[in-house]
């Protein structure tokens, strides 16, 4: 059982724009803006995405964002590209780091 | 280019040990901590534990799972970080990465961390008899 908690699956066709959640509790999302989110392609290592909830690191596209409202965080992607089918986790601060149980993206 | 290479995996029998290596390039090693984390097969990430940098006293944090089992330990002299896993159970099994940590903040305990911006390619742990 996960900390956080992500839609197994959500799916988009491209050029669309899809959601993924990840809800934890006042301890943990909502205690700190500290939430980071990973991309995984099948056999390789993640990649940070997005950091403190709404950063991006260099090189990573604009399409995607990240958000916070309340105990839930939010990765949204933007204009879906066959390249962004992957897993998706969140991870956020909770005394230590706690992760979402991974939210796998089809683009359709 | 910035990168972190894992080694040291294998098959190994249970309650024996394994020590992995992370070998560092691209950037000061020295001034960050670094993490390991898991993935066992078909499941999510799990936080296995970091040593922070000898600026906060190269000190070292684990998650339950592994507490006692597990010693990491860092010789930047190298740029190499090491995860020594003893009393390996069956449950160990994984693929295991190691990350660095460039979010140094003082939770009101100590120097803790909250996000990983490079991560190895990982090295496969199987215990198994």
């Amino acid at each position: 059982q996960s900390a956080l908690t992500q839609p197994a699956s959500v799916s988009g066709s491209p050029g669309q724009s899809i959601t993924i959640s990840c809800t934890g509790t006042s301890s943990d999302v909502g205690s700190y803006n500290l939430v980071s989110w990973y991309q995984q392609h099948p056999g390789k290592a993640p990649k940070l995405m997005i950091y403190e909830g709404s950063k991006r690191p260099s090189g990573v596209s604009n399409r995607f964002s990240g958000s916070k409202s309340g105990n839930t965080a939010s990765l949204t992607i933007s204009g879906l590209q066959a390249e962004d089918e992957a897993d998706y986790y969140c991870c956020s601060y909770a005394g230590s780091r706690v992760f979402g149980g991974g939210t796998k993206l089809t683009v359709l | 280019e910035v990168q972190l290479v894992e080694s040291g995996g294998g098959l190994v029998q249970p309650g024996r040990s394994l020590r992995l290596s992370c070998t560092a390039s691209g950037f000061t090693f020295g001034d960050y901590a670094m993490s390991w984390f898991r993935q066992a097969p078909g499941k999510g990430l799990e936080w296995v534990g970091f040593i922070r940098s000898k600026a906060y006293g190269g000190t070292t944090e684990y998650a339950a799972s592994v507490k006692g089992r597990f010693t990491i330990s860092r010789d930047d002299s190298k740029s190499i970080a090491y995860l020594q896993m003893n009393s390996l159970k069956t449950e160990d099994t994984a693929v295991y990465y190691c990350t660095r940590d460039p979010s140094d903040f003082w939770s009101g305990y100590s120097v803790d961390y909250y996000y990983m911006d490079v991560w190895g390619k990982g090295t496969t742990v199987t215990v198994s008899s």
